[in-house]
């Protein structure tokens, strides 16, 4: 099976700019969360979408949204991008039932600079 | 709301020594506890899982992860450490319902030859 897929792998924007990034979770797989990882914070999670509906939502401000597609394919926007949004971004995917199936499947990541 | 400490930033150990990296947890019900690792410019890869039944979890590469319920702990554990386990380390905690994973802050493990 294919992994996690997500593009671009590296974007550089300017600051007050939108950003879409893309991820095409595991084949079966029907939750898609995100997660956004910096030095200083670590990872936190973003949102989660199971069947194109938000599942969980992170402590984010409004600037940051997300979708699902019927096919579990997942976007998430950045509007009015600023420098403390550089980060990587990660998708992960998973079955989506509790527990068991729980267990996370990690893209590469986007890496976004904002200049 | 659920939480995971990793109180260690940096753990640094020589290659063939056991190797410990820590993990305390905090969550409303029974937990659901995964490690990760990252190697650089990579995503996570899922190392091993606790979600019921021995304490003790063996996962991949050779790692374990001993569950301590009275401690809320959920040490990451190896018994002879090799040069290529360095990486960043995750613990993660969910607990029971629609709840989301939670990371730790990580552990950045230095394996010396």
């Amino acid at each position: 099976k294919a992994g996690v897929t997500q593009t671009p792998r590296y974007l550089i924007k300017t600051r007050g700019q939108q950003v879409t990034l893309s991820c095409s979770p595991i084949s079966g797989h029907r939750s898609v969360s995100w997660y956004q990882q910096t030095p200083g914070q670590g990872l936190q999670f973003l949102f989660e979408y199971f069947s194109e509906t938000q599942r969980n939502k992170g402590n984010f401000p409004g600037r940051f949204s997300g979708r699902q597609f019927s096919n579990s394919r997942s976007e998430m926007n950045v509007s009015t991008l600023e420098l403390g949004d550089s980060a990587l971004y990660l998708c992960a995917s998973s079955l989506g039932g509790t527990g068991f199936s729980y267990e996370q499947y990690f893209g590469p990541g986007t890496r976004l600079t904002v200049t | 709301a659920q939480s995971v400490a990793q109180p260690e930033d940096q753990v640094n150990v020589a290659e063939g020594n056991p190797l410990t990296v820590k993990c305390t947890y905090s969550v409303s019900g029974n937990p659901y506890l995964f490690w990760y690792v990252q190697y650089p410019n990579r995503g996570l890869q899922f190392l091993l899982k606790y979600i019921t039944g021995d304490n003790l979890v063996k996962g991949s590469y050779g790692f374990e992860a001993e569950f301590n319920k009275s401690q809320t702990s959920f040490h990451l554990k190896k018994p002879s450490a090799l040069v290529s386990d360095s990486a960043l380390y995750f613990c993660a905690v969910k607990g029971s319902g629609n709840t989301p994973l939670v990371f730790g802050k990580g552990t950045r493990l230095s394996v010396i030859a």
